[in-house]
This record gives C-alpha cells, sequence and structure tokens, in this order.
C-alpha cells in the first residue's frame, strides 16, 4: 500500500487567517516532503522531515511553518498567505532520505482570497 | 543550477502506438531517475523508477537510462487513451543540509502533455 493522504482537499482562506494542512501515512516510511506546485508547472520542494526532524528548508517564507508531530503525521500551517501562494500544496513519502521512490499524496488544492 | 529537461510536446500517438517521452539531465552526480504521470488536477503518480544504465520493463512501460550521455526515456507501448496525461521526468539531484548530509530532492522537468487519440 502506497497511500499518502492529505486533507482538506480544497481550502479557500483569507490573508488574515490561520490554517493548516494535514498529511500521513502508515507506510512507515521515514521521509516527509512538502512540495508546491503551481498551474502548468512542476512540483517545487519546500520542506524535507527526515526522521521527525526538519533537514531542509527550500528558502521558503515564514508565514508557512511546517510540524512533524509524529513519523506518520506532517502539518504546514498557514499564516498571512498572498494571493501569490495559492497552488496546489502536495505532500510526499519515502522509505528514508536518500534516493528513495518519493509518493505523493492527492494534494491540497489552497485559493487564498 | 541543476536541471532537467524534457521534449517540449505536445506529444499525440494515435491508439495502439509507441509513445517516446525524452529527458535530459544537468547534474552529473545524479543517482535516481523517476518518471511520474500526471492527470489534469490531480497530483503526480509514479509510474517508473530506474538507477541503473540499461532498460527497465514494467508492463507496456520501458524506462532507458544513459548516465553517460545524461539521458532517460519512457517508452509507452499499445497507447491508450487513458495514457494521455503530462508525464514529468524527475531527477534526485540532492540537498544538502548545513551539516553537509544529502536528502532527497526531486528536480521536474516541465513535463510533456501526451494525448493518444482513438
Amino acid at each position: 500500500d502506497t497511500e499518502v493522504t492529505q486533507t482538506p482537499k480544497h481550502l479557500v482562506m483569507g490573508m488574515t487567517n490561520k490554517k493548516s494542512l494535514k498529511c500521513e501515512q502508515h507506510m512507515g516510511h521515514r521521509a516527509m516532503y512538502w512540495y508546491k506546485q503551481k498551474a502548468k508547472k512542476p512540483p517545487e520542494l519546500m520542506f524535507v522531515y527526515s526522521y521527525e526532524k526538519l533537514s531542509i528548508n527550500e528558502s521558503v517564507p515564514s508565514r508557512f511553518s511546517p510540524e512533524c508531530p509524529n513519523s506518520s503525521l506532517l502539518n504546514l500551517h498557514l499564516h498571512a498567505l498572498q494571493p501569490e501562494d495559492s497552488a496546489l500544496y502536495l505532500c510526499a513519502s519515502s522509505q528514508g532520505p536518500g534516493d528513495y521512490e518519493q509518493y505523493f499524496g492527492p494534494g491540497t488544492r489552497l485559493t487564498v482570497t | 543550477q541543476k536541471e532537467v529537461e524534457q521534449n517540449s510536446g505536445p506529444l499525440s500517438v494515435p491508439e495502439g502506438a509507441i509513445a517516446s517521452l525524452n529527458c535530459t539531465y544537468s547534474d552529473r552526480g545524479s543517482q535516481s531517475f523517476f518518471w511520474y504521470r500526471q492527470y489534469s488536477g490531480k497530483s503526480p503518480e509514479l509510474i517508473m523508477s530506474i538507477y541503473s544504465n540499461g532498460d527497465k520493463e514494467d508492463g507496456r512501460f520501458t524506462a532507458q537510462l544513459n548516465k553517460a550521455s545524461q539521458y532517460v526515456s519512457l517508452l509507452i507501448r499499445d497507447s491508450q487513451p487513458s495514457d494521455s496525461a503530462t508525464y514529468l521526468c524527475a531527477v534526485n539531484a540532492g540537498a544538502f543540509n548545513a551539516g553537509g548530509t544529502s536528502y532527497g530532492k526531486l528536480t521536474f522537468g516541465q513535463g510533456t502533455i501526451l494525448t493518444v487519440h482513438p
């Protein structure tokens, strides 16, 4: 089973709101990722968690705050977003932090108004 | 800057034909290569991974890797209308933290839109 789940599927938020995106995997994977994908563009890496520790932050603005409560869960906390942050946010996981296959969840489509 | 280039497309093939998707990458140190299929409005789905030079076959899909030429391709045999999607080539080019440890970072090509017409 290579399933990664994400909630919510869709989210509309104002620029002053605080919201959170959630991701869960039960494959025993030890690396989890957040990607952002704009329309007609490929996914871009935001964060990498390895063994529940933040390992890579790709210079993402502080209005995006990741959290890894345990080995199965990954959250992305959103605050004071801009309209240009509207995108598909994808969570992925892999067996480990190296050259492993990454499996994506269905994504959360975020619209910032 | 590490880059991944795909044939621009869009690519249109008749049902039953072979679709050929190509990808080149700039980082000679890359070790793992992936093909993802993405239907419109959906997330990327992993369809093939390849780590060694040569061919790897899985059903109607064959991935080919040539590290000397920095080239990876995907062949889809007996193409079906359900294969119509955007195909993303991804290369694990590595991302390094402050301690110098490498973590998986997929660098994607821009994607090739494939249409299989009946």
